[in-house]
């Protein structure tokens, strides 16, 4: 079992839908990220707090916004998705070099 | 910026013979590498890693890795698999730059067969 918690595990929505995705650790991990993955693909990376101020943004459209509200939770706010978005997303906690990450099991997330 | 290479997409191999998978890195200061390991329909997971020191690094469920600086290359070695080690192998490196995030390979997919 991993010690990155995520919810939901699987989530279904349509392209006028908000959502919310959900990641908690509890391992005092001050660095969270987001990736996405594609099937049969290498995740991708999203986002990166870093003592809950967002330090990397890598070009994501702002359909996705990310939210630290504290040390121990991350969320992914999702607003007017797109099929293309379609994918595995990916909360890890590590420490601050940014190597050592512990993944979630993901959200499967399937926008139609 | 930045990659990693891994020329082995898909690999099949029968139990108890040996695997090796390539991973290239381009980068020419100091890195950090990993490997991960994704089994099916479960989490990620670090199966091994090299920050300095000793190039040949031991890792879970007796896999190994070897960094030679000289050709940029981090493969990863078990001497005899097990069916137990189909998976999705993820190789990923970390630079010495601000950008303190993982870069990570296509990744190479081993299939054990009994």
């Amino acid at each position: 079992d991993t010690e990155v918690t995520q919810t939901p595990k699987h989530l279904v929505m349509g392209m006028t839908n908000k959502k919310s995705l959900k990641c908690e650790q509890h391992m005092g991990h001050r660095a969270m990220y987001w990736y996405k993955q594609k099937a049969k693909k290498p995740p991708e990376l999203m986002f990166v707090y870093s003592y809950e101020k967002l330090s990397i943004n890598e070009s994501v459209p702002s359909r996705f916004s990310p939210e630290c509200p504290n040390s121990s939770l991350l969320n992914l706010h999702l607003h007017a998705l797109q099929p293309e978005d379609s994918a595995l997303y990916l909360c890890a906690s590590g420490d601050r070099f940014g190597g050592l990450l512990f993944f979630g099991s993901g959200t499967q997330l399937s926008v139609l | 910026a930045q990659s990693v290479s891994q020329h082995n997409h898909h690999v099949i191999l029968s139990e108890a013979a040996s695997l090796e998978l390539g991973c290239n890195y381009s980068y020419g200061g100091t890195v950090n590498l990993f490997w991960y390991v994704q089994y099916p329909g479960q989490h990620l997971q670090l199966l091994l890693k090299y920050f300095s020191g000793d190039p040949l690094v031991k890792g879970i469920k007796g896999f190994e890795a070897e960094f030679i600086k000289s050709k940029f290359s981090f493969n990863l070695r078990k001497p005899s698999v097990q069916w137990s080690d189909t998976a999705e192998y993820f190789c990923a490196v970390l630079v010495d730059t601000g950008r303190r995030a993982l870069t990570f390979g296509s990744g190479t997919r081993l299939q054990v067969q009994p």
